[in-house]
């Protein structure tokens, strides 16, 4: 059965340093996603993404985040200077119906 | 008032027991309702996609929508040690790239 993939599992960073999450979502899916959770609280929204531009955005995907599709499997969320706040579990998922997510990675910035 | 208001939990039941997970909303918007299925550190698993009030079944589980009453459910059956996990409701007002807004989560253990 098919299904969203996510690299790193687990990313370590100093705070102030640039990060890259790597998603490759199903491969006849139209929508991406990315949400985050921080420890012990809900899934949220980060921002989606279709036909090679953003779809919508939460208050939290400030000018710091970044998403880009570079090629036609690859989806990348890209934190540009990371705070301690922005450490979480980043989910990436994908749609053509219903969201399917990956496994997620574990952002811990120190 | 959040959007999306899960039965807290935790719930703890017996092997074999029925169990039901209970989300209300507040957004007569949303269109579509999903329940997720997630272990702790892992990312949330798809269980049941409906748009439409009315219940739909797969195996085991349930998923009952009452969009008159902002109400939806998720039925376990013979519950197993296995469905011991955090579920999730989530909804979104259109497929087209809409965001899922999700509950709370609510923790299951099933004890053997």
């Amino acid at each position: 059965e098919p299904e969203v993939t996510q690299t790193p599992s687990h990313q370590v960073t100093q705070m102030g340093q640039e990060v890259i999450l790597r998603c490759v979502p199903i491969s006849n899916h139209l929508y991406f996603y990315w949400y985050r959770q921080i420890l012990g609280q809900k899934v949220e929204f980060l921002v989606s993404f279709y036909n090679n531009e953003i779809s919508e955005k939460s208050e939290i995907f400030d000018d710091q985040f970044s998403v880009e599709r570079p090629d036609g499997s690859n989806f990348t969320l890209k934190i540009r200077s990371t705070k301690l706040e922005d450490s979480a579990m980043y989910f990436c998922a994908s749609s053509l119906l219903a969201q399917y997510f990956g496994p997620g990675t574990r952002l811990t910035v120190l | 008032q959040k959007e999306v208001e899960q039965d807290p939990g935790p719930l703890s039941v017996p092997e074999g027991a029925i169990v039901s997970l209970n989300c209300t909303y507040s957004n007569s918007a949303f269109q579509y309702f999903m329940w997720y299925r997630q272990y702790s550190r892992k990312g949330p698993e798809l269980l049941m996609y409906t748009y439409s009030s009315g219940n739909k079944e797969d195996g085991r589980f349930t998923a009952q929508v009452d969009k008159s009453s902002k109400y939806i459910s998720l039925f376990i059956r013979d519950s197993q040690p296995s469905d011991s996990a955090t579920y999730l409701c989530a909804m979104i007002l259109n497929t087209n790239a809409g965001k899922s807004t999700f509950g709370d989560g609510t923790t299951l253990t099933v004890k053997p």
